[in-house]
Order: C-alpha cells, then sequence, then structure tokens
C-alpha cells in the first residue's frame, strides 16, 4: 500500500463546474497536509494546507481533513480552463519527511 | 536569491560517470530537500537537511546517491558511477522552518533533469 494514494485521472469537469480532488494516507501520526498544483513541464506550487480536522476555505479552493479516515480532499469551485493541471497531494508524519502521491490529472474543458 | 535555484537544469551524461547536481535554497531557510521526480509521478522523497545536518536519507535509492549541505546553505546531490535508470527530474526545495509548523511552505525549484546515455 502507497503511503499517500491519489487517483492518476484525468477528471474531466466542465467549465464553472466543481472539481473533486481526493488523497488518502496510511500514516496514522501524519501531521501536516497539503495539495500543491503542478502545470506540466512546471515544478509544484503549494496552493492549500490544513493541519486540522475540518474545511478550510481560500478563495475557489478548499481543503477538507478527516484524520479518522485518513483522508484529505480539494475542492475547486467555479472551475477555470487555467485550474488544468496535476494536483499533488502531500503528507507530513512526525518526522516532517514529505510524502507526495503520484498526483490527480484535473482537465476543465470549456 | 528570490527563489530556489538548480543548476545544471539539464544534464547529460555517459553511464558510469559521477554527476554533481547544486541547489541554492531561499535566502534564510533553513531546511532543504532532495526529491526525484519521473514523468507522471510525483515527487519522491530523496532527502532532507535542517541547517547542515542530514535529518533523513532514507529515500536514496542506494550507496552511488550522497548529498550533503556544508553550510547549512547551498546543497550538492552526487550521484556516482551513473545508470541510466537514473535519469530523472532531481527537484530541490526549502522552507523557512519543518513542514509539521504550520505556514513553513516549501518552495521548489525549476529542477535539474538528469538524463544518463
Amino acid at each position: 500500500q502507497k503511503e499517500v494514494e491519489q487517483n492518476s485521472g484525468p477528471l474531466s469537469v466542465p467549465e464553472g463546474a466543481i472539481a473533486s480532488l481526493n488523497c488518502t494516507y496510511s500514516d496514522r501520526v501524519s501531521q501536516s497536509f497539503f495539495w500543491y498544483r503542478q502545470y506540466s513541464g512546471k515544478s509544484p506550487e503549494l496552493i492549500m494546507s490544513i493541519y486540522s480536522n475540518g474545511d478550510k476555505e481560500d478563495g475557489r479552493f478548499t481543503a477538507q481533513l478527516n484524520k479518522a479516515s485518513q483522508y484529505v480532499s480539494l475542492l475547486i469551485r467555479d472551475s477555470q480552463p487555467s485550474d488544468s493541471a496535476t494536483y499533488l497531494c502531500a503528507v507530513t508524519g512526525g518526522g516532517n519527511k514529505l510524502t507526495f502521491g503520484t498526483g490527480t490529472q484535473l482537465k476543465v474543458e470549456l | 536569491g528570490a527563489g530556489v535555484s538548480q543548476s545544471p537544469r539539464y544534464k547529460v551524461t555517459k553511464r558510469g560517470q559521477d554527476v554533481a547536481l547544486r541547489c541554492d535554497p531561499i535566502s534564510g531557510h533553513v531546511s532543504l530537500y532532495w526529491y526525484r521526480q519521473a514523468l507522471g509521478q510525483g515527487p519522491e522523497f530523496l532527502t532532507y537537511f535542517n541547517y547542515e545536518a542530514q535529518q533523513d536519507k532514507s529515500g536514496l535509492p542506494n550507496d552511488r546517491f550522497s548529498a550533503e549541505r556544508p553550510e547549512g546553505s547551498i546543497s550538492t546531490l552526487t550521484i556516482q558511477r551513473t545508470e541510466q535508470r537514473d535519469s530523472a527530474m532531481y527537484r530541490c526545495a526549502s522552507s523557512l522552518d519543518r513542514p509539521v509548523f504550520s505556514g513553513n511552505t516549501i518552495y521548489f525549484g525549476e529542477g535539474s533533469w538528469l538524463t544518463v546515455v
């Protein structure tokens, strides 16, 4: 079992819709959770971080964390073509190592 | 500097040669990470430094890989006796402090593409 699992996609949503990206992790002592966006050929860039159970909203993005279920998700409201990218879920455990999933490719269609 | 700087951006080397990849983190960043990313995959952890101390090297594939950060700033990832399977994008990242603490964003460099022929 991989430490951080994501559906590789592609996930296709129409412009203006809500995109829902999911991630599960195996290490129960994980403490910090991140969503990175990576455009093709570019480096990952942080878009959301979440540290406690519940929802965290930042503009069109909402991160949701459920430590009991070992599940973290990212919702993107009013999806735009510019949101088309690969979204990487990352998790830190007690040792501060940041472990990434394989990423979910999102395609926002006109 | 303004961002994490890596060099060379592209490196082609012959199998069996040694290569050194350099990372210059954001000024003042305490934590530095090396990752390897294959096409279509997420970054794979290699090693991590806090200041000059290598805190975790559990991701280094074998003893041909080593990393150092002697003065707590610039870091070098060295691959000895390169093999074709070492071909990948090598990414360096840095953060002000350890990521477990809120607000310590990890910033990635543009990476070094290594091709072993």
